[in-house]
């Protein structure tokens, strides 16, 4: 699976948008970009996932460039409830449908 | 939907014990099933992968006889910590994707069980 990259950390301001990117530039053509949450010692929250065209969902929005070497997940409205670790996971149709966590974006959302 | 439930959510034992931690799909069938663990400050590590009515398959580095995996319906994946001692201390994650024919269906994760052992 494709490796991915993304800041250790961002803040945001409440109310504001959150753009979260990630870096995926060796991804393959069946592999999909796939991001998750995780707020203190809970479980991953599935937030959403695309292959090649922009997706959007109650949760969030998920841009990812033509080339398909990088991606942006936006929370449009970030809530001090949106403060959590992000992970961009990127996984192949073909694998062991196995996902490898890299180390995330940690987001604080400042009141 | 899509709920995946992990049972319990903390526990505290001594050294030497076993202890078993149960993950189920609550509202979809579930072939294969995830384990992971993650130390403080960490990401999640993936343990192994559980297949139903087949044995599990486990990553390079992470003991078979440590960690037993049975997946023994659509819906059940155990884990069980043999001989349980302090550094397996630990927050335990599983995760299930619902069995369907195209497979780029998201996992879907439990809450975690917080092992610690004294």
């Amino acid at each position: 699976d494709a490796k991915t990259t993304q800041p250790t950390s961002m803040d945001c301001a409440e109310g504001r948008a959150a753009n979260l990117p990630c870096n995926h530039s060796t991804i393959s053509g069946n592999e999909y970009v796939y991001w998750y949450r995780q707020i203190h010692s809970q479980g991953p929250q599935y937030i959403i996932h695309g292959l090649k065209n922009n997706e959007t969902n109650e949760m969030a929005s998920l841009i990812i460039t033509e080339d398909r070497k990088s991606s942006t997940l936006i929370l449009p409205h970030a809530t001090l409830r949106d403060t959590a670790v992000y992970y961009c996971i990127v996984r192949g149709r073909n694998t062991g449908n196995q996902f490898y966590f890299g180390t995330g974006t940690s987001l604080t959302v400042i009141p | 939907g899509a709920v995946v439930s992990q049972h319990p959510s903390w526990v505290i034992c001594k050294s030497g014990t076993s202890v078993k931690i149960e993950c189920r799909s609550l509202d979809f069938q579930a072939t294969t099933m995830f384990w992971y663990r993650q130390f403080p400050k960490q990401s999640l590590m993936l343990m192994a992968t559980s297949n139903e009515g087949s044995k599990a398959t486990y990553e390079q580095g992470v003991e078979k006889d440590k960690f037993l995996i049975n997946h023994a319906s659509l819906t059940l994946s155990t884990l069980t910590v043999t001989s349980a001692h302090p550094e397996d201390s630990s927050f335990y994650i599983c995760s299930a994707r619902q069995t369907v024919s195209y497979s780029n269906q998201p996992q879907h994760f439990g809450d975690g069980t917080r092992l610690s052992i004294l």
